[in-house]
């Protein structure tokens, strides 16, 4: 079967910096994905990481431990904009099929 | 490109009505996906496709749900009969490579 946690919600402070993490436990493993949905809205692709380490893209970064089975993603100079629900995806076998977690709401306060 | 069409985008129908949601995938794509998302169960795969061919449906809660893919740029989701227990919002997503791209979701009601 497959497992993913993450936090159900964190809070942070406009400016701040803010990790969201999330652990798995599947049958296989073939990348790991974030996605950011703001309410009412769809998903949408942040970062994938197939390889263990940093993947940076602008104020957004994603982190990968196969061994340890975790990811992070990293969010620099929040803005209140970033206010949404993070959801981790992991895909266990080529097939493009993804599990995802439950998502983080993040709250991002002035 | 337009992106991943889905509709309709609100539905509220009565418990026993069949429901059908639609869904058009990025053309070129050759996998496409339906989820469904409640506040209970976050996102959940219910189907998915590839080159029109239904590959896994283990997710498809029970067999008031089909799904349908007559071809590379459409498919469907029919819900009969419908309870109110499939209110939820149902999104198709579809991708040739590594990222899926979302549509923006069906909402369905069931009274």
């Amino acid at each position: 079967g497959q497992n993913i946690d993450q936090p159900t919600e964190m809070t942070a402070t406009e400016g701040a910096i803010v990790q969201i993490n999330c652990t798995y436990q599947t049958s296989g493993f073939n990348g790991l994905f974030w996605y950011q949905q703001h309410a009412g809205e769809a998903p949408t692709f942040l970062s994938y990481n197939v390889l263990d380490g940093l993947e940076e893209k602008g104020r957004f970064s994603s982190f990968l431990s196969r061994s340890k089975g975790y990811s992070y993603l990293l969010l620099k100079e929040l803005q209140m904009k970033d206010s949404a629900s993070y959801l981790c995806a992991v895909r266990a076998h080529a097939g493009n099929m993804l599990t995802f977690g439950g998502g983080t709401r993040l709250m991002v306060k002035p | 490109d337009a992106g991943v069409i889905q509709s309709p985008r609100h539905e509220v129908t009565e418990m026993g009505q069949e429901v059908t949601l639609r869904c058009k995938p990025i053309s070129g794509h050759d996998y496409l996906f339906w989820y469904r998302q409640t506040m209970m169960r976050g996102l959940e795969l219910l189907i998915y496709f590839n080159n029109n061919v239904p590959i896994d449906d283990s997710g498809m809660p029970e067999d008031r749900f089909s799904a349908k893919m007559p071809n590379a740029s459409f498919s469907t989701l029919k819900i009969q009969p419908s309870e109110p227990r499939d209110s939820a919002v149902y999104f198709c997503a579809s991708t040739n490579a590594d990222t899926q791209y979302f549509g923006p979701g069906t909402r369905l009601t069931v009274l």
